[in-house]
């Protein structure tokens, strides 16, 4: 089965500064999302990546797909509080879209 | 419409009781998801439906029962839970699995079995 690693576990920034989180997946990735979590509620949807090399952005976050397809980033760039929360990935390795597993988070706190 | 809804937001239940989870949808999706997430824990796959049919069951205990009546709804029916069954319960939809496009996440029911 598939397993994401997520570094680093918990990251607290302060508000204006860059930030990067990483996922590494044990297998090729078909399919790489991330979303986004607050404390027990629902995930939003971020982004998709799905060739190697991919890279795309939404407002301040950024993320790329490596070419090897194992490894993505997800970067910040000038965070603000409303970025706090549960960076998670999640990937459909397997090669069927509807099995995705996800990666073991990143909880990100975002300091005034 | 672009959102999944779930009902109840908060469920308390006892070992011997039978309750229901509601999810809906109105973006014309085609398949559905049942997810459970434990406690600092990313969400796991338990259930998926595609085009109203049963595709995915990922050895779920038979406590849990899904159904899917129609294209919008999707149930999650309990009965007989432990503790450990304790969870936030997420519900998603997307397009068929297929397309590989994104999951929409419901906002969860936090289930508490005493």
């Amino acid at each position: 089965s598939q397993e994401l690693e997520q570094s680093p576990q918990s990251l607290i920034v302060q508000e204006g500064k860059n930030l990067t989180i990483n996922c590494t997946s044990s297998k090729t990735l078909y399919g790489l999302y991330w979303y986004k979590q607050k404390y027990g509620e629902g995930l939003i949807f971020l982004m998709m990546l799905q060739k190697g090399g991919e890279e795309k952005s939404h407002e301040k976050i950024t993320a790329k797909l490596d070419e090897k397809k194992q490894q993505s980033s997800l970067h910040i760039t000038a965070s603000q509080p409303s970025h706090a929360g549960i960076y998670l990935c999640g990937a459909d390795g397997s090669g069927t879209a509807s099995k995705l597993t996800f990666g073991t988070g990143t909880r990100l706190q975002v300091t005034l | 419409d672009t959102e999944v809804t779930q009902t109840p937001k908060h469920l308390v239940m006892g070992m011997t009781n039978k309750k229901s989870l509601k999810c809906e949808q109105h973006m014309g999706h085609r398949a559905m998801y049942w997810y459970k997430q434990k406690a600092k824990k990313p969400p796991e796959l338990m259930f998926v439906y595609s085009y109203e049919k049963l595709s995915i069951n990922e050895s779920v205990p038979s406590r849990f029962s899904p159904e899917c009546p129609n294209s919008s709804l999707l149930n999650l029916h309990l009965h007989a839970l432990q503790p450990e069954d304790s969870a936030l319960y997420l519900c998603a939809s997307s397009q068929p699995p297929d397309r590989r496009d994104e999951q929409f996440f419901g906002p969860g029911t936090r289930l508490t079995v005493l």
